[in-house]
């Protein structure tokens, strides 16, 4: 059975880097098929999607994020991470890790979501 | 960057009412359009996919159409667990993916 887990601090110093790990539990990161993400959700922006990757070396980030962005696979723990640099108020919000459908054009499965509060 | 449209905002309907929400992209997605449910303090749920595929476990009074750039989910028989936020989204071959502003349904 798949699980996803968030884990990273819950808060974060205006300008500082945000850096979060998803922990994966019945996949393997190294062998998948599938696609995995971040999205992120808060009262005023709704759901976002941040980033995905693949373990062909393929990484797509949303434009909005793009220079600020930064997601990395590390297939000996199973886990892969989100880094977003230089945030503002503006990136509080609760953070999900996903995996992507087949098709890789949803987002079929979900973590519990780790909500990261900026602010000074 | 494709942009997607949800309307209503928010809805109010009594159990068994049959239910329509519309989403509109800003352009030609084929059918590559995906509804979820979010019940509050939870993660969003996948109903449908591609448009009109109805998600294993989903219970059938779910349904989706549309293609191209209109679509709908809608709800035949609304339940009381069906209170909640829907969502769609879009994936465009350019590898990006967009949710629309929500559509949160209350149970009359």
């Amino acid at each position: 059975q798949l699980q996803l887990q968030e884990s990273g601090p819950g808060l974060v110093k205006p300008s500082e880097t945000l850096s979060l790990t998803c922990t994966v539990s019945g996949d393997s990161l190294s062998t998948t098929i599938y696609y995995w993400g971040w999205v992120r959700q808060s009262p005023g922006r709704g759901l976002e999607w941040i980033g995905t990757t693949h373990n062909s070396g393929n990484t797509y980030y949303n434009p909005s994020f793009k220079s600020r962005v930064t997601i990395s696979v590390d297939t000996s723990k199973n886990q892969f991470s989100l880094k977003l640099s230089s945030v503002t108020a503006a990136d509080t919000a609760l953070y999900y890790c996903v995996r992507h459908g087949f098709t890789r054009s949803n987002f079929h499965h979900w973590g519990q979501g780790t909500l990261v509060t900026v602010s000074s | 960057d494709i942009q997607v449209t949800q309307s209503p905002s928010t809805l109010s309907a009594s159990v068994g009412d049959r239910v329509t929400i519309t989403c509109r992209a800003s352009q030609s997605i084929s059918d590559w359009l995906t509804w979820y449910h979010q019940k509050p303090g939870k993660a969003p749920k996948l109903l449908i996919y591609k448009a009109s595929s109805l998600e294993s476990g989903v219970p059938s009074r779910f349904s989706g159409s549309g293609s191209g750039t209109e679509f709908t989910l809608t709800i035949s028989g609304l339940q009381p667990d069906d209170f909640g936020t829907y969502y769609c989204q879009q994936y465009s071959s350019s590898s990006s993916w967009t949710f629309g502003q929500g559509t949160k349904v209350e149970i009359k």
